[in-house]
């Protein structure tokens, strides 16, 4: 299948700081790619799509200020937690979606981080 | 899909006998369902999915039911292996055409060697 990275795989921050994180579809073009927000031992929370050239569309409860998206090319969409406090702290997935009569999605590895 | 909740499911197995794992989801309009498995500290990993106009599909040692009657989902593994063990969740797509997945609360499956 398709492969999706994230990076980085791991990142710890003061709080207060801003972290971005990078998703990147390695083999395939994607025009839509989704966030999602994962809390230990919980089920993965959709946070936003992110469409390329376009604003990314944010779900009920997300702060679109506090979690910038941006999707500047056809392969990279990014992440930038702003400000980031402890209760920040999860698992942050990316996914993305192939075009064409497939639509699938295919996960990237996750990204860790914690706020101190 | 459920709502989260703050402790997974736990479904333990002997090596070698079949499991079976179930969702129930929430929208009854749902199109499209998928069975992801996710290892400690990795993504999600597709196993099957299955469209709301069949009941049933089969994968190598796999197994997806639907019944749209009750909304429930379930999921099949035969001869199930230590490697199997992970947290297993079902995902559906309610709005045909958006693609947005809303995933189940999961189950963590733990076979016994």
């Amino acid at each position: 299948g398709a492969v999706v990275s994230q990076h980085p795989s791991w990142v710890i921050c003061k709080s207060g700081t801003s972290v971005k994180i990078e998703c990147r579809s390695l083999d395939f073009q994607a025009t839509t790619m989704f966030w999602y927000r994962q809390f230990p031992k919980q089920s993965l929370m959709l946070m936003a799509t992110s469409n390329e050239g376009s604003k990314a569309t944010y779900e009920q409860g997300v702060e679109k200020d506090k979690f910038l998206i941006n999707h500047a090319s056809l392969t990279l969409s990014t992440l930038t937690v702003t400000s980031a406090h402890p209760e920040d702290s999860s698992f942050y997935i990316c996914s993305a979606l192939t075009s064409g009569a497939a639509n699938e999605q295919f996960f990237g590895p996750g990204t860790r981080l914690t706020v101190l | 899909g459920e709502s989260v909740g703050l402790h997974l499911p736990t479904l333990s197995v002997q090596e070698g006998d079949n499991s079976i794992i179930n969702c129930a989801y929430s929208n009854s309009a749902s199109d499209y369902f998928i069975w992801y498995k996710q290892e400690s500290g990795k993504g999600p990993q597709f196993i099957i999915d299955i469209r709301s106009n069949m009941d049933k599909r089969q994968g190598q040692r796999v197994t997806v039911l639907l019944n749209k009657t009750v909304k429930h989902l379930s999921l099949q593994i035969a001869a199930t292996q230590p490697g199997d063990s992970a947290v297993y969740f079902c995902a559906e797509n309610m709005e045909a055409g958006s693609y947005q997945l809303t995933f189940g609360k999961g189950t963590k499956l733990s076979v016994i060697p």
